[in-house]
């Protein structure tokens, strides 16, 4: 599976989007682009995931570079509640999901 | 919907004696479970991956035996760290990934093992 680089970590004005990068330059044709996160002391939370096109759901939108090099996660109202470590995962559909680091999202009040 | 439990929350044991985790999915069944360990600041590191009525399939460097998994129904997995040590002591997290939906992975709350 491909490689992904996040920013160790971010702060965010509550009521204002976060916007978190992930640089995936050797994505494959057939690699998904995977967002989870993980509150402090919990198991990940699936928020969204993309192959192409930009994606959006109740939690968050999913913006994808055209040529699939890298992608933005975004959470439009940030929430004191999404203080959370954020991870960018780039893999086939039916491979295990491997974490990296991920960023370390504060959302201040 | 996919909600996925573990038993016990938070569990703390004798250096030398064994530990079971269990994993259940509470709305859905689960044909792939997996178990992932992680240590503070650190972040997820996956285990092994298990198929209902098969053995599991472990990540380099986790022993087996000491590691042990049985994913005997499509609804409960069990993970048993055997002659338990403190360096042992970690946040086990399980996922699942439902049968014929897809590849999404739903995780537990998690475990907190201490071992003294």
């Amino acid at each position: 599976d491909a490689k992904t680089t996040q920013p160790p970590s971010m702060d965010c004005a509550e009521g204002r989007a976060a916007n978190l990068p992930c640089n995936h330059s050797t994505i494959s044709g057939n690699e998904y682009v995977y967002w989870y996160r993980q509150i402090h002391s919990q198991g990940p939370q699936y928020i969204i995931h993309g192959l192409k096109n930009n994606e959006t759901n109740e939690m968050a939108s999913l913006i994808i570079t055209e040529d699939r090099k890298s992608s933005t996660l975004i959470l439009p109202h940030a929430t004191l509640r999404d203080t959370a470590v954020y991870y960018c995962i780039v893999k086939t559909g039916a491979n295990n999901l491997f974490f990296g680091t991920g960023t370390r999202l504060t959302v201040i009040p | 919907g996919a909600v996925v439990s573990q038993h016990p929350s938070r569990v703390i044991c004798k250096s030398g004696t064994s530990v079971k985790i269990e994993c259940r999915s509470l709305d859905f069944q689960a044909t792939t479970m997996f178990w992932y360990r992680q240590f503070p600041k650190q972040s997820l590191m996956l285990m092994a991956t298990s198929n209902e009525g098969s053995k599991a399939t472990y990540e380099q460097g986790v022993e087996k035996d000491k590691f042990l998994i049985n994913h005997a129904s499509l609804t409960l997995s069990t993970l048993t760290v055997t002659s338990a040590h403190p360096e042992d002591s970690s946040f086990y997290i399980c996922s699942a990934r439902p049968r014929g939906l897809g590849y999404e992975q739903y995780f537990g709350p998690g475990t907190r093992l201490t071992v003294t």
